[in-house]
């Protein structure tokens, strides 16, 4: 069974403040998906991640899978009041079509 | 360009009662995700869905919860005779054939409430 640890599991900073949130597995993924969920809402995909040590950039946020794919972290710079969310790490094993594993959600708050 | 339906949004039901929850996938999409997620807690997988085909239902429980894909219309998620402990947002989230990356795009949620 795969399992996806997140971590902090809640986190509150001030408003243009910096942020790194873990995703960790014992397990080998092929891919790694981050999403966000805001409250009464489904989650929504910011980006996927497919290589070992590879880097991807949205804007202020900066996800890193690592070497062995077998963990991933998120990094916002300067965060904002709308980064408010619940993140959500999520793992495939198999390429293609196939049920996903989510972590266990960070909950970020950024206080204006 | 409609993303992942589902209807309804929120459901309340009686123990004993059923509920049905459906699910439109994106267009040109023919896999459908089912998963569950509790209060305060990460998604968790229930079933894998092609048209007319269950393709992976590990994580359904094995009795009270059935899911379809018909060949025309949406897919359904039926749990006969729910209980309390079935209070949760139920999410369907769609893919494309033969996606190499595995992404899947989420629906809104139906929000079910047992009484």
């Amino acid at each position: 069974t795969q399992l996806l640890e997140q971590s902090p599991q809640f986190l509150s900073i001030q408003e243009g403040e910096n942020l790194t949130v873990y995703c960790n597995s014992s397990s080998v993924f092929s891919s790694l998906q981050w999403y966000r969920q805001e409250p009464g809402e489904g989650p929504v995909l910011l980006v996927t991640v497919v290589t070992g040590g590879e880097v991807k950039k949205l804007k202020r946020l900066t996800f890193q899978f690592g070497d062995a794919r077998k963990d991933s972290s998120l990094h916002i710079t300067a965060a904002q009041p709308g980064d408010t969310g619940l993140y959500l790490c999520a793992g495939g094993v198999y390429f293609g079509n196939e049920k996903l594993t989510f972590g266990t959600g960070t909950r970020l708050t950024i206080i204006p | 360009n409609a993303g992942v339906m589902q209807n309804p949004r929120h459901l309340v039901r009686r123990r004993g009662q059923e509920a049905r929850l459906r699910c439109s996938p994106m267009k040109g999409h023919s896999h459908v995700y089912w998963y569950r997620q509790l209060p305060e807690e990460g998604l968790k997988f229930m079933v894998y869905l092609q048209k007319e085909n269950i393709i992976d239902e590990s994580g359904m429980p094995k009795e009270r919860f059935s899911a379809e894909f018909p060949k025309e219309g949406p897919s359904i998620l039926r749990i006969q005779q729910v209980v309390r402990g079935d209070s949760a947002a139920y999410f369907c989230a769609s893919s494309p054939e033969g996606t190499t990356y595995n992404e899947q795009f989420f629906g809104p949620g139906t929000r079910l409430t047992v009484l």
